[in-house]
């Protein structure tokens, strides 16, 4: 079952706008990650957010996390041709073993140069 | 630092059939997980492996099974091959007491006909 539901599903920019994506989970969180995944390849790690964090940067990037919402979302700023993927937001829960990683279906990211 | 390399990366096979898909973990790491992607969708968990033994399963049957190895390499096998097996098997690795986001494979795109 998938945990994060991303929105909106598909996303098409103009080279040099901003991206917001969002995600909803259902269940405690113990920290949120956001992947990014090109041509249906692997998945690569961009950021991790704990549950006691509200903002986190890193590079372009801006993530947000709202608990009490169950919500997430995800800024890529000066959007690139090269930031066009599939972006995913994956949660791992909070107690008992954090070994399961539950992702959402994903944005579809298309930035058009 | 390498990163987590699985193969074959393509692999096509007859409804009935058993495959394995061959995973090795990124230099480091202590614990793999295997996730399948179907066409449009989220990963989905399979399992995971530390110290050789299987330390959570997510919804799927007993046919799809797996091997962690002394070196951290891993194997995951499915018995009995469906139609609706065709998918994107991703293994990821991790360390155990680390909190950070997994480094995924390529992964293996098992087609079967």
């Amino acid at each position: 079952s998938q945990q994060g539901e991303e929105d909106p599903q598909a996303l098409s920019i103009q080279e040099g706008e901003n991206a917001t994506m969002n995600c909803s989970y259902k269940t405690s969180i113990n920290n949120l990650q956001w992947y990014r995944q090109n041509s249906g390849r692997g998945l690569v790690h961009l950021i991790l957010i704990r549950s006691n964090e509200r903002e986190k940067h890193s590079g372009r990037l801006r993530v947000t996390l709202d608990t009490s919402k169950k919500s997430s979302s995800l800024l890529i700023t000066a959007s690139r041709a090269a930031d066009t993927a599939s972006y995913f937001c994956a949660t791992y829960p909070s107690g008992g073993s954090n070994y399961k990683l539950t992702f959402g279906k994903g944005t579809l990211l298309t930035v058009n140069p | 630092e390498t990163g987590v390399t699985q193969s074959p990366t393509h692999l096509i096979k007859t409804r009935g059939q058993q495959v394995t898909l061959r995973c090795s973990s990124q230099s480091g790491h202590n614990t793999v997980s295997w996730y399948q992607q179907a066409l449009g969708q989220g990963p989905q968990f399979i399992f995971q492996y530390y110290r050789e033994e299987e330390n959570g399963r997510g919804n799927f049957p007993p046919r799809f099974s797996g091997l962690q190895f002394p070196n951290y390499s891993s194997e995951l096998n499915v018995n009995a091959l469906e139609l609706d097996d065709s998918a994107l098997y991703l293994c990821a690795s991790s360390r155990v007491g680390t909190i950070r986001g997994y480094t995924f494979g390529s992964g293996t795109r098992l087609t079967v006909v």
